[in-house]
């Protein structure tokens, strides 16, 4: 059965640069049948999609972002990291990876999530 | 970006009734529209994917309907289980967007 785990710092300050990383088991991210997305959601607020990638390592992001966000798939770790810079407290949220498949797809599953706060 | 407006943002029912939430787009999505099911503290469930196809495992008294820009997802018969987030996300184009999700609560 597919998992994702999400790691990282729970704390980052203003300025800053958020980093996170997705844990897969029981499947493989080289798998060419899949993306892998990040989603995050502020405290009692909606889901927000950041991007997604694929093997290859071709990404697409959310334009809201403004070129802040960066994903990167390594293969051999069987992993997915999530950079984001120039953070602010409206970028505190809990952060999710999930799987899609194909480009254009629903999302399952889902990693539990890691909360990321922002603050000095 | 395509636009979703997802009602009602509360619903207060009560085990054993039938509830529906709408998902309404700022433009067409064809059937590129899938519902989440979330619980507090927990990652987002999938239920339904191509408007109405129900993920395996899901219930059966989850129905998701509608095509374009007008989308339901029916609950036919609440359950205990049941009361919770939901949320509808477009897969049409990017960037994907997501509803601003219906709280389910019991009455």
């Amino acid at each position: 059965q597919l998992q994702l785990q999400e790691s990282g710092p729970g704390l980052v300050k203003p300025s800053e640069t958020l980093s996170l990383t997705c844990t897969v088991s029981g499947g493989s991210t080289s798998s060419s049948d899949y993306y892998w997305g990040w989603i995050r959601q502020p405290p009692g607020k909606g889901l927000e999609w950041i991007g997604s990638i694929f093997y290859s390592g071709s990404a697409y992001y959310n334009p809201s972002l403004k070129s802040r966000a960066t994903i990167s798939v390594d293969t051999s770790k069987n992993q997915v990291s999530l950079k984001l810079s120039s953070v602010t407290a409206a970028d505190t949220a809990v952060y999710h990876c999930a799987r899609h498949q194909g480009v254009y797809n629903w999302f399952d599953p889902w990693g539990q999530g890691t909360l990321v706060t922002v603050s000095s | 970006a395509i636009w979703m407006t997802q009602s009602p943002s509360l619903l207060s029912a009560s085990t054993g009734d039938r509830v529906t939430i709408s998902c309404r787009m700022s433009q067409g999505i064809s059937s590129y529209l899938a519902w989440y099911q979330q619980k507090p503290g927990k990652a987002p469930e999938l239920l339904i994917y191509a408007a109405s196809t129900l993920q395996s495992g899901a219930p059966s008294r989850f129905t998701g309907s509608g095509s374009g820009t007008d989308f339901n997802l029916t609950i036919s018969s609440l359950q205990s289980e049941d009361f919770a987030t939901y949320y509808c996300q477009q897969y049409f184009r990017f960037p994907y967007t997501f509803g601003q999700g219906t709280k389910l609560e019991i009455k």
